[in-house]
């Protein structure tokens, strides 16, 4: 138990679908994450979000539309997503917010997309 | 750029054995960590190292920071089975944490 919560764990979708990948922190933590893993690259960032606000978006399509309601908890909403999307999606939250904090991930969302 | 690039991709190594990877960076950072990923896993943070520190201990794993030349180790000493994993380095500035591609690291019995 990371203290990080991600609901999926596993997500299969069509290109028309719309879902939502949820994570859920219990640190105590003010920053919260997203990040891709995708076979053979490297982990990339797409969203930081600090005390509830956006401070990072990394050129990532709109079909993907985080939102943060509280610093405990973290939602990235998918619609009309591309196979190329398929990938393991990891939250991750932070103390602080800055490069000093350590991430606590959660296990991730295995998200297909057929 | 200030993402870091593991080295080697891969690395088997008998069960007791010393496992060392490498991490190599282009820019200037103000710390550097490892984490280890189980897989299909989340990642797990093993260490972090300040750019002002050149070497650091947690239990079996030894790391060194020479950013002269820009690159970092990881060295696990007699390695373990349950040491099997994805291990990658992640550097910090500007309150970004950049993670390269990560070495796969298989112990064999």
């Amino acid at each position: 138990e990371t203290g990080v919560t991600q609901t999926p764990r596993h997500l299969v979708m069509g290109m028309t679908n719309k879902k939502s990948l949820k994570c859920e922190q219990h640190l105590g933590h003010n920053a919260m994450y997203w990040y891709k893993q995708s076979a053979k690259k490297p982990l990339e960032l797409m969203f930081v979000y600090n005390f509830k606000e956006q401070t990072e978006n990394n050129s990532v399509p709109s079909r993907f539309s985080p939102e943060c309601p509280n610093s405990s908890h973290l939602f990235l909403h998918l619609h009309t997503l591309q196979p190329e999307d398929s990938a393991l999606y990891l939250c991750a939250s932070s103390q602080d917010g800055t490069e000093d904090g350590e991430l606590f991930f959660g296990e991730g969302s295995r998200l297909t997309v057929l | 750029s200030q993402q870091g690039e593991e080295d080697p991709q891969a690395l088997s190594i008998q069960e007791g054995e010393n496992a060392t990877m490498n991490c190599s960076y282009k820019t200037s950072i103000n710390n550097l960590q490892w984490y280890r990923q189980n897989s299909g896993r989340g990642l797990v943070h093993l260490i972090l190292i300040r750019s002002n520190e050149r070497e650091k201990h947690s239990g079996r794993l030894r790391v060194t920071l020479d950013t002269s030349k820009k690159s970092s180790s990881l060295l696990i000493t007699a390695s373990r089975a349950a040491d099997t994993a994805s291990y990658f380095c992640a550097t910090g500035r500007d309150d970004k944490i950049i993670f390269g591609k990560g070495t796969r690291l298989h112990i064999l019995p």
